[in-house]
């Protein structure tokens, strides 16, 4: 069974660090990967997707990488913000289904 | 942002009564999912629809049901609602899936149940 585990739960770092968040799963057969971030009392909003062939993504000062051998993957949050707080979740698309296992999340705070 | 509607968008109703949950989508996405977000689970699939009364179970569909007679509407059913089923409720869409067409899951605002 697909288990999917983000570490830390929570981070809190003052604004303009360099920061990174964990991902790891179990099971290696996946199709893609996708960062979301999660707003209180909000939906989701897709931030990056790596399909399993692709080593990174970026999109301005966002970068994901994926090691689907090893089960990993880390978003990496540049010069970060205020703005950038948030809870952020990764999911896994399971090889041969339409379902996605999503982690439980990192709460992060950006304090000025 | 991806035009998707749920509503409504809080509800409290009593155990044992039936409770509808409504998803509208302008993006004409043929995949629509529901999902529920507990404290300490995550998000967990209940049930997707790939296409007009084509349905299929996710990971916790017992005590839910759904219905898709239309591309834009996917109605999510608690037919007897119980206490465990109060969570937060999430409809998402996606263009399509297959293995080489790798297209990202967008999410609504969500609904807020309570089952008191």
């Amino acid at each position: 069974k697909q288990e999917v585990t983000q570490i830390p739960a929570a981070l809190s770092v003052p604004e303009g660090e360099n920061l990174v968040l964990n991902c790891s799963f179990t099971d290696s057969a996946i199709y893609n990967l996708q960062w979301f971030r999660q707003d209180p009392g909000k939906g989701l909003t897709s931030l990056l997707l790596i399909q399993s062939s692709q080593r990174e993504q970026t999109s301005g000062r966002l970068n994901a990488s994926l090691d689907k051998s090893s089960g990993r993957s880390t978003l990496y949050i540049a010069a970060s913000q205020p703005g950038d707080s948030a809870t952020y979740l990764c999911a896994v698309r399971l090889y041969n289904t339409d379902k996605l296992i999503f982690g439980t999340g990192t709460r992060l705070q950006v304090f000025p | 942002d991806a035009g998707i509607t749920q509503s409504p968008r809080h509800k409290v109703t009593e155990t044992g009564t039936p409770v509808t949950l409504r998803c509208h989508q302008t993006e004409n996405h043929r995949y629509m999912y529901w999902y529920r977000q507990d404290p300490g689970h995550g998000l967990r699939l209940i049930h997707y629809s790939y296409g007009v009364k084509d349905t299929d179970k996710g990971e916790v569909s017992d005590g839910y049901s759904v219905s898709r007679s239309k591309t834009e509407d996917f109605l999510l059913t608690l037919e007897s609602a119980t206490s465990s089923q109060t969570s937060v409720y999430f409809c998402a869409i996606s263009e399509s899936q297959g293995p080489s067409q790798n297209q990202p899951q967008h999410f609504g605002d969500g609904t807020r149940l309570s089952i008191l």
